[in-house]
């Protein structure tokens, strides 16, 4: 009955690898949204999703790939990563249109070296 | 587009002091909400409070109160008689209520240090 759980919570990855970040939810909210946190930016929206088989361009999407084939799953993919891919990188979900309330994962650090 | 200034990156305060994080919105809607979370060294974001457009009403808990201003776009948030463990890093984020995925913008955070 974790809510949001985000895994792995630390992976260091080389340059150019592909890596995928897992969110998984236990609510059946309709939106999930991926955010990346980086000094002095803030919290940035990378991709978002309403609904299974339904994602969305955020505001820095570039080198991130996603995919939601089930309502509770909402991998982020890194194709080839880059050193600027350096971040932590949060989930977070909303119930749906309306609701304001959001409900955020523990958060993964990835180091791209 | 919306956009949340937090012109302080970082502020120390002694224990006890009040400290007040300012907070800055842009946004042409007349209909959002307004948030602030704590992220303490542990990582996680913490939920502090939600106040929406029409609201201006200030909010105290507790050792915490919300100013918000809409003639300044203002909400910002003092902190009274300050303690260690409110070190942490505090953003204050504005979602409009009808955009696509009701996301939020997020400021880009003040780093708040009490030094006992």
């Amino acid at each position: 009955d974790a809510g949001i759980t985000q895994s792995p919570r630390y992976k260091i990855t080389e340059t150019g690898r592909q890596v995928t970040l897992m969110c998984h939810q236990t609510w059946s909210h309709s939106y999930m949204f991926w955010y990346r946190q980086d000094l002095g930016h803030g919290l940035r929206l990378i991709y978002y999703s309403a609904a299974a088989d339904i994602t969305d361009k955020g505001e820095v999407p570039d080198g991130y790939v996603v995919s939601r084939s089930k309502t509770e799953n909402f991998p982020l993919t890194l194709e080839s990563a880059t050193r600027s891919q350096t971040s932590v990188y949060f989930c977070a979900t909303r119930l749906g249109t309306g609701s304001t309330e959001a409900f955020f994962g523990q958060g993964t650090r990835l180091t791209v070296v | 587009a919306q956009k949340v200034t937090q012109a302080q990156t970082e502020i120390s305060v002694v224990e006890k002091e009040d400290v007040t994080l300012d907070c800055v919105y842009e946004t042409r809607d007349t209909t959002y909400y307004l948030f602030w979370y704590k992220q303490p060294p542990s990582g996680e974001l913490v939920f502090l409070i939600r106040r929406n457009s029409f609201d201006e009403q200030n909010e105290i808990s507790g050792r915490y109160s919300w100013n918000f201003q809409k003639s300044t776009s203002s909400f910002n948030f003092t902190i009274t008689a300050s303690q260690v463990v409110d070190s942490a890093v505090y953003f204050c984020a504005l979602t409009l209520l009808l955009n696509a995925g009701n996301m939020l913008t997020f400021g880009g955070g003040t780093r708040l240090m009490v030094k006992p």
